[in-house]
């Protein structure tokens, strides 16, 4: 049965990065692609961008770009999202995802990230 | 880019109640709408795909329909477990999606 596990939660100073990380186990990795969605408090879902390990090329949300890297690592089965020049809006839950081409079937529990001064 | 909105933003039901909610992309989408149920400290959970498709495992008291830029999701009777947030999702333009603003469920 195929599972994410994102990293810890942060707490990040305005103006510097976060770099989360989503590990997934089973026969998963090389053949889905991998979407990062975050939640603002009181805010609904909003997807950042994604990555398909195999072919390493990322696709980011208009709003992000620029800001945004997502990278994977096929030998660990790692994706990472790192989140640059930090301001408080950018508090939120974020979450990795399994897209199954069209439809994200599997989530990780969600990393928690405050930015505060 | 194409737009999502979904009506109601919030609904309260009673127990047993049939709910609807409605999705409305700014254009024709096809099927390509996905719906996902969130609740509050958890993963959101995929429970209709391609419009209409049930996912494995998920209660069949839920329900998808539509094509092209209007979409209905239906809980047949609606369970206190079911209180959550629900949203639409189009991949018409994959890899990018684009989420629906979502809607609020709760019990009267």
């Amino acid at each position: 049965q195929v599972q994410l596990v994102q990293s810890g939660a942060e707490v990040k100073k305005p103006g510097s990065s976060v770099k989360v990380s989503c590990k997934a186990s089973g026969d998963t990795f090389k053949n889905d692609a991998f979407n990062w969605v975050r939640q603002a408090p009181g805010q609904g879902l909003e997807w950042m961008g994604g990555i398909f390990p195999l072919f390493e090329t990322p696709n980011y949300a208009q709003k992000f770009h620029g800001r945004v890297t997502i990278t994977a690592d096929i030998y660990t089965s790692t994706v990472y999202m790192e989140l640059r020049s930090l301001r408080s809006e950018d508090t939120a839950v974020y979450y990795c995802a399994r897209a199954k081409i069209s439809h994200m079937d599997v989530w990780g529990k969600g990393t928690t990230v405050t930015v505060s001064s | 880019d194409i737009q999502m909105t979904q009506s109601p933003s919030s609904l309260s039901a009673s127990v047993g109640d049939r709910v609807t909610i409605t999705c409305q992309a700014s254009q024709d989408i096809n099927n390509y709408l996905n719906w996902y149920q969130h609740k509050p400290g958890k993963a959101p959970k995929l429970l209709i795909y391609d419009a209409s498709n049930l996912e494995t495992g998920v209660p069949s008291r839920f329900s998808g329909s539509g094509s092209g830029t209007n979409f209905t999701f239906t809980i047949s009777s609606l369970q206190p477990e079911d209180i959550a947030t629900y949203y639409c999702q189009q991949y018409d333009n994959l890899p990018t999606f684009t989420f629906g603003p979502g809607t609020q469920v709760d019990i009267k």
